[in-house]
This record gives structure tokens, C-alpha cells and sequence, in this order.
């Protein structure tokens, strides 16, 4: 079946403007997460959905971000006023509520000048 | 929170050699250990992973090994071959659903 999917696939962006970067998880997982990968760097968890429980925050670098998901569908992660350190690949991933495992999306490149 | 090292940062090995990446992690309760591999550009994805009940797992030529008292874990590759040249991540699950991952290990293999 069709895996997860992100959109854009890249963004370049002024600084200063906001972004909107989209997930499509995989259908019937319930569970979805944002990370944030800087160029030679690891992966930094962002934000967790798990269906329509209230989301895991923690991993929001500043009240710049923000994400949001109905249901156990489409997740969009916001940055308001992107700064240049803001610039990094953004993935999403989404599990089964019971499995371990987490399929990732292509990620979004966003790229702030 | 959870904190995962892994060393070493780059690897360059012999096509047909072994490498190892080892990962420590400092919360006692994590109990999934995963490792992901990521091409250039491309997504990362599950290799193998292992839970805290068990020692050891190999999956043809990957292998990982768990050590629960030593907090630490590592990924072995045999008989390496060209297309394993990637970035290999380990990770540590230490609540119901949170990985915390290391900063990766870049390998190389030559041929």
C-alpha cells in the first residue's frame, strides 16, 4: 500500500514568512510524529499524535511551531516568522497504535534565506 | 528524557569486512531499541530492532546485540558490500512511543 507521504518535497522560504509543510500518514495509523533532521545531524522528535488523544508538545523547539491533526488523518506542522536556523529536513512518520515501528515520509527540505 | 550516544560518527570499512556501530542510552526503562539506515537524500528506514527482553538478533547479515546492565547496544554488519554505504541511526523507546535517536554513523564501504 501506499506509504507515508509529505508535501512540499522542498520549501525555500524568506525569512520571516511562515510555512505550512504537510503529512499524509500511512491509512490506519493512528499514531503520527514530526521530527526535525539538520544536515549531518540526527533526528530531533518535534510532536506525537496518537488518534484523538491530546498531543505530546515537548519536542517544539519554540511557540514558533505549531502542528495540528484531525483524527487519524492529515497532520500539518506550522513555523511562523521561519528563521534561517529554522532551515533543516522536516520528517513525519506514523505507526500502529501497538507496533514499535515507525515508516517515515521523504521528508520536507526547508531551506529559510 | 532519554540521551543516546553513538560512536563512532564515521566508519570506512573493506568491502567484505565487519563494522560495528555501538549506542549507549541512559534511561534504565527504555525497552525498543531500533536501528535505521538512511541513503543519501532518501527517507530512513527499519533494518532491525530488538526489545529488552532479548540479548541478541540477526537478520541475515545484520546483527544487533543488547547489553541491559551496560546500557548499550550495537549493530553489526558482515561481509559488507557497497550498497551498505549510508547513515545508520540507532534509537531508544523509553515510554509508550518516543524515540530518541543518536546523532548517526556515516559508513563507507570500499571497494
Amino acid at each position: 500500500g501506499a506509504g507515508v507521504s509529505q508535501s512540499p518535497s522542498n520549501k525555500v522560504t524568506e525569512k520571516g514568512k511562515d510555512v505550512e509543510l504537510r503529512c499524509d500518514p500511512i491509512s490506519g495509523h493512528t499514531a503520527l510524529y514530526w521530527y526535525r533532521q539538520r544536515l549531518g545531524q540526527g533526528l530531533e522528535f518535534l510532536i506525537y499524535f496518537q488518534g484523538n488523544s491530546a498531543p505530546d508538545k515537548s519536542g517544539l523547539p519554540s511557540d514558533r511551531f505549531s502542528a495540528e491533526r484531525t483524527g487519524e488523518s492529515v497532520s500539518t506542522l506550522t513555523i511562523q516568522r521561519t528563521q534561517q536556523e529554522d532551515s533543516a529536513v522536516y520528517l513525519c512518520a506514523s505507526s500502529t497504535r501497538r507496533a514499535y515501528e515507525q515508516y517515515f515520509g521523504p521528508g520536507t527540505r526547508l531551506t529559510v534565506t | 528524557g532519554e540521551n543516546v550516544e553513538q560512536h563512532p560518527s564515521t566508519l570506512s570499512v573493506q568491502e567484505g569486512d565487519s563494522a560495528v556501530i555501538k549506542c549507549t542510552y541512559s534511561d534504565s526503562a527504555s525497552n525498543y531499541f531500533p536501528w535505521y539506515k538512511q541513503e543519501l537524500g532518501k527517507r530512513p528506514q527499519l533494518i532491525i530492532d530488538i526489545r529488552s527482553n532479548v540479548g541478541e538478533k540477526k537478520d541475515q547479515r545484520i546483527a544487533v546485540t543488547l547489553n541491559k546492565t551496560a546500557k548499550h547496544f550495537s549493530l553489526h554488519i558482515t561481509e559488507t558490500q557497497p550498497e551498505d554505504s549510508a547513515v545508520y541511526f540507532c534509537a531508544a523507546r523509553s515510554n509508550d512511543y518516543k524515540l530518541s535517536f543518536g546523532a548517526g554513523t556515516t559508513v563507507t564501504v570500499r571497494a
